[in-house]
């Protein structure tokens, strides 16, 4: 069973369009986070969650939209998609806020 | 967040054992030292993380300096399998930490 999974693995899209990307953990933790990685490899945290709510949102366009449902669930929803936002999605989570971090496999996200 | 400063890059042979570097000067009381690593194509990967004490586990060992400002992440026997970027993460107990990433060491491990 895959800890924590995110779907789609692979997403081309066009400028303009809303998508989004489904995170999901099987770990029982409380914590979970989105974490971008551009072209040039460089890993930034977007938002974290715990307990279904947000204690983290670094400097983020709000065309992003991080959803929380459950304590199992980080959803990331993107309104208008640009070029600039073609990157790997990661999702994350933790047992608790300093703990170590599980990650999920990423999302490619190509905007065309 | 304190800074962490690690070398671009480091090769090793393979079956030998590779130290990998990591000074943080400015580390404060409350940070514990993480390490993670992420293979190609692959998501972060947790290695392991300490505060004062030497840390064993599975994967590696970590050597934590007595001032605290430089610690080196010990693979025993490297493999093929273990090239990576290596990434060297300061993390308070706060409610609010977060994983700042570096550049990190990409790690080549040779035949």
């Amino acid at each position: 069973d895959t800890a924590v999974s995110q779907t789609p693995k692979y997403l081309v899209t066009q400028m303009g369009n809303d998508k989004s990307i489904k995170c999901e953990q099987n770990l029982g933790h409380d914590t979970m986070y989105w974490y971008k990685q551009d072209s040039k490899k460089f890993l930034k945290i977007m938002f974290s969650y715990n307990n279904k709510e947000l204690i983290i949102n670094e400097t983020v366009p709000n065309r992003f939209s991080p959803k929380s449902p459950d304590k199992a669930h980080l959803n990331l929803h993107i309104n208008s998609l640009e070029l600039g936002d073609s990157a790997v999605y990661f999702c994350a989570s933790s047992k608790a806020t300093h703990t170590e971090a599980f990650f999920g496999q990423g999302t490619r996200l190509t905007v065309v | 967040d304190a800074k962490t400063t690690q070398p671009n890059s480091m090769e090793s042979n393979e079956e030998e054992p590779v130290h990998l570097p990591c000074n943080h000067s400015t580390i404060s009381g409350t940070d514990y030292i993480h390490w993670y690593r992420q293979l190609p194509s692959q998501g972060p990967e947790y290695v392991i993380h300490g505060l004062t004490s030497n840390v064993n586990n599975r994967m590696a060992s970590l050597a934590i300096a007595e001032d605290r400002k430089s610690s080196t992440l010990i693979l025993h026997r490297a493999t093929l399998r273990d090239a990576a970027v290596y990434y060297c993460i300061l993390r308070d107990t706060g409610t609010a930490s977060k994983l700042t990433f570096g550049t990190g060491t990409r790690l080549q491990v040779t035949l």
